[in-house]
């Protein structure tokens, strides 16, 4: 699982299967992001929740926020090779855009 | 429309030299983050600009490390003299507003020789 903060984990599955990765953090905070980095390239924006969100849904994906245990998860449903890549989350403390991130989980999604 | 544009993709060279790299923010962002990519730390920033002035450097890790945003539309990050600790992933990312997700670059893939 990642901690916002995070431990690095790496995920192999199968294509269509669903794939769940974890987030926790320390402090209190403003929302939560998280991205996905394909190799060489940047980090791309996912999904945004909001510390006053529980769950939220974006196509394929859903992620939820535990405040009160300090923890996110995202779930890719229907995963698809193309989804093979590197997922960060990140915390916004205060909703200055001052993000922390975690060091990502590599998910790998064999056809 | 364009995204985070960051200059140059690849940068090696020897460990003394002078390394300045490049970025170009999305049009109307007025938050400019500059990152820093290894295996060891993961994502650092380094430091954030909003509407041009830095407002946090502490990431910065010292001296040889200085950055710039002369206008909305520009920064550099400037390594002298580099140094082969120095050898990471180099990203830049803008922002519009408060609590806003973040555009990345591509990055510069620094090796310091």
């Amino acid at each position: 699982s990642q901690q916002g903060e995070e431990d690095p984990q790496a995920l192999s599955i199968q294509e269509g299967e669903n794939a769940t990765m974890n987030c926790s953090y320390k402090t209190s905070i403003n929302n939560l992001q998280w991205y996905r980095q394909n190799s060489g390239r940047g980090l791309v924006h996912l999904i945004l929740i909001r510390s006053n969100e529980r769950e939220k849904h974006s196509g394929r994906l859903r992620v939820t926020l535990d405040t009160s245990k300090k923890s996110s998860s995202l779930l890719i449903t229907a995963s698809r090779a193309a989804d093979t890549a590197s997922y960060f989350c990140a915390t916004d403390a205060h909703g200055n855009n001052r993000l922390a991130f975690g060091k990502g989980n590599q998910v790998v999604v064999i056809p | 429309d364009a995204g985070v544009i960051q200059s140059p993709r690849h940068e090696v060279t020897e460990m003394g030299q002078e390394v300045t790299l490049r970025c170009k923010p999305i049009s109307g962002h007025n938050s400019l983050f500059w990152y820093r990519q290894t295996m060891m730390r993961g994502l650092e920033l380094l430091i954030y600009f909003n509407n041009n002035v830095p407002i946090d450097d502490s990431g910065m890790p010292e001296d040889r490390f200085s950055a710039k945003m002369p206008n909305a539309s520009f920064s550099t990050l400037k390594i002298q003299p580099s140094e082969p600790r120095d050898s990471a992933v180099y990203f830049c990312a803008s922002t519009n507003g408060q609590s806003s997700s973040q555009h990345f670059g591509d990055g510069t893939r620094l090796s310091i020789l």
